[in-house]
């Protein structure tokens, strides 16, 4: 199985500030990695597919990078409704694993 | 508008079974694979089923494989999930997610808003 590894678990910021959220494979995925946002009490919403490709509606201040192993999703100027954990997963392989969240907190 | 509604969940003691369902509306869901999604706090979010659009591929997570069931009605637009043998560590917010494009991708553009599934005596 491939493992998604996402550290740090949690990070602080300030409304603003360029946040970056990284996220590893245990093997090479190419291209196959998806970011997902989940605020408390609601579904997982799809923002990034295929690594860097914009889910529609998404706001652009959104965007993904990586491939292989190493991936980011980066918010251009935090926002104080970006509050939520952000999941990495990848569609490589079965089982589609999810990476353990990284939860994005105000400063 | 794309609309995942699932319902089903409960208590149920360890070794029982649950029917979940996920009815669809807002899209043609005969052309649509799904899936079934569960999170828990200890062990975040985790796939548990893959359903083809036609139903005739299926594809288990190990910890459900034996036995879950996955099946479909395209008739009735809904997705279903038979939980046999439940164990503790089945409890769980179970959602239905629906694959983005007419292939399977992998890719979760719609989920429904879960419904709890709690294993315990």
């Amino acid at each position: 199985d491939i493992q998604m590894t996402q550290s740090p678990s949690s990070l602080s910021a300030s409304v603003g500030d360029r946040v970056t959220i990284p996220c590893q494979a245990s093997q090479d995925i190419k291209n196959s990695l998806n970011w997902y946002q989940q605020k408390p009490g609601n579904a997982p919403k799809l923002l990034i597919y295929e690594t860097s490709n914009l889910e529609v509606g998404v706001p652009s201040r959104f965007s993904g990078g990586g491939s292989g192993t190493d991936f980011t999703l980066t918010i251009s100027s935090l926002q104080s409704e970006d509050i939520a954990t952000y999941y990495c997963q990848q569609y490589r392989n079965l089982p589609l694993n999810f990476g353990g969240g990284t939860k994005v907190e105000i400063k | 508008e794309v609309e995942l509604v699932e319902s089903g969940g409960g208590l149920v003691q360890p070794g029982g079974s649950l029917r979940l369902s996920c009815a669809a509306a807002g899209f043609t869901f005969s052309s649509y694979s799904m899936n079934w999604v569960r999170q828990t706090p200890g062990k975040g979010l985790e796939w548990i089923a893959y359903i083809s659009s036609g139903g005739g591929s299926i594809h288990y997570a190990d910890p459900v494989k034996g036995r879950f069931t996955g099946a479909r009605d395209n008739a009735k637009n809904s997705l279903y999930l038979q939980m046999n043998s439940l164990r503790d560590e089945d409890t769980a917010v179970y959602y239905c997610a629906r694959d983005k494009g007419v292939a399977a991708s992998g890719i979760y553009d719609y989920w429904g808003q879960g419904t709890l599934v709690t294993v315990s005596s």
